[in-house]
């Protein structure tokens, strides 16, 4: 399974929004809504952001939100702070194989 | 509190062996898979396998299939990736991490354990 694919980097001001993409295709993205999103900052474990497209584990400020169109997962950051720069990918669980399959990733900077 | 803690650095010769681990606790480690996630040197995560330690059903990616060993010995809490030959291109930060039993993300991650492989 081929990885999802995400643009390399985004950025923005403090206090903007910042929207990642994470495409795949009808068969995997498209297909299943097991989708999920990690942050990692430098030198550390990724950390769980978003689960199923769209919910936020407890501690996860609700400026992080997550949706789905079609084959494209989306993760939004909204009022855009300093401690969110950091590498997000985003991820698929497919039942049918128990499988998983990562996103190429995305640098967020905060300028 | 659960958490998984994995074995420390590793520093190899090309061609050794190696097998590192996972400890989990806080929680059944007989009720969670526990996968395994690779990240090279400037890289992306890219996902190994996974196994469920309750009966060692083991998967793995096809682009790591033949290339690691991934088992668990449930009496000591652990889970293990192991390699029988060691490549330069193996040097790696390996992740293990604990799906939730609700909705398969990886909610509890190791701390990592990076493998160096030099002559």
């Amino acid at each position: 399974q081929s990885a999802l694919t995400q643009p390399p980097s985004v950025s923005g001001s403090p206090g903007q929004s910042v929207t990642i993409s994470c495409t795949g295709t009808s068969s995997d993205v498209g297909s299943y809504n097991r989708v999920s999103w990690y942050q990692q900052p430098p030198g550390t474990a990724p950390k769980l952001m978003i689960y199923e497209v769209s919910n936020r584990p407890s501690g996860v400020p609700d400026r992080f939100s997550g949706s789905k169109s079609g084959n494209t997962a989306s993760l939004t950051i909204s009022g855009l702070q300093a401690e969110d720069e950091a590498d997000y990918y985003c991820s698929l669980y497919t039942s049918s194989s128990t499988s998983y399959v990562f996103g190429t990733g995305t640098k967020v900077t905060v300028l | 509190e659960v958490q998984l803690v994995q074995s420390g650095a590793e520093v190899k010769k090309p061609g050794e062996s190696l097998k590192i681990s996972c400890k989990g606790s806080g929680y059944s480690f007989t009720s969670y898979w526990i996968g395994w996630v690779r990240q090279m040197p400037g890289k992306g995560l890219e996902w190994m396998g996974i196994i469920y330690p309750g009966d060692s059903d083991t998967r793995y990616s096809p682009s790591f299939q033949g290339q690691v060993t991934i088992s668990a010995d449930k009496s000591i809490s652990t889970a293990y990736l192991q390699w029988s030959s060691l490549k330069a291109s193996d040097t790696a930060m390996y992740y293990c991490a604990r799906p939730s039993a609700l909705d398969d993300a990886f909610d509890i991650w190791g701390q990592g354990t990076m493998v160096t492989v030099s002559s």
